[in-house]
């Protein structure tokens, strides 16, 4: 199927330590779309990624789409508290509308 | 601008009982999904439309019915209420277009237990 693999599954670092959480597919991506979920909470958007090796940044946060449109990266510098919570990474079904979305990684932030 | 809404926020069922669980938004938004969130599986789609009068299935719709009579509202049916559905539900929308319909807009959740 068309699935999308992320590393790692959690994460915990000290409040100012960098973190990155991966995105990975068995096949060519059309574009690929990043979530955030707080702890209790919704999925929130964060960005979308469409042409390859595009890098988009948002603040201490840097997404970056490979440039075999294969893998993705959000990279966040300088860890805070307000950081923790649960990244998606999903694909499109291209044509159709379907969203694929990966397992997540779990962000915890020890201040 | 309220959004996506969702109904009830929490609810707790009987096994064999049904529900409906509610979703509406107002951004007119002709894509709407619902999910189902549990722990260490991350979103499933269980069902989605792309318009009034147009249902499809998801990668879990066993278990669950849909419809959408109208752009704002997609309700969730469950027919008959199984401790495998306890979870936490999302409804989500989307605008049109081909990059437009990838981002989704998520209702606060339903968090629904089957004793």
């Amino acid at each position: 199927g068309q699935q999308v693999m992320q590393i790692p599954q959690y994460q915990h670092v000290q409040e100012g330590e960098d973190f990155t959480t991966y995105c990975n597919s068995s096949t060519t991506l059309s574009n690929i779309q990043w979530y955030k979920q707080r702890p209790g909470g919704h999925p929130v958007f964060l960005i979308q990624l469409v042409k390859s090796g595009e890098v988009k940044k948002q603040k201490r946060l840097t997404f970056q789409f490979g440039e075999a449109k294969k893998n993705s990266s959000l990279h966040i510098t300088a860890t805070q508290t307000t950081d923790v919570g649960t990244y998606f990474c999903a694909r499109s079904g291209g044509s159709n509308y379907k969203l694929t979305f990966g397992k997540g990684t779990l962000l915890t932030v020890n201040p | 601008n309220a959004g996506v809404t969702q109904t009830p926020k929490f609810q707790v069922l009987k096994t064999g009982q049904s529900m409906t669980l509610q979703c509406a938004q107002d951004m007119n938004h002709e894509y709407m999904s619902w999910y189902r969130q549990d722990p260490g599986m991350g979103l499933r789609l269980i069902h989605y439309s792309v318009g009034a009068g147009i249902t499809d299935q998801g990668e879990v719709p066993n278990g669950y019915n849909v419809s959408r009579s109208t752009t704002e509202d997609f309700p969730l049916r469950l027919l008959s209420a199984a401790p495998s559905q306890t979870s936490v539900y999302f409804c989500a929308s989307s605008g049109t277009g081909f990059l437009a319909k990838n981002i989704q807009y998520f209702g606060a959740g339903t968090r629904l237990s089957v004793l």
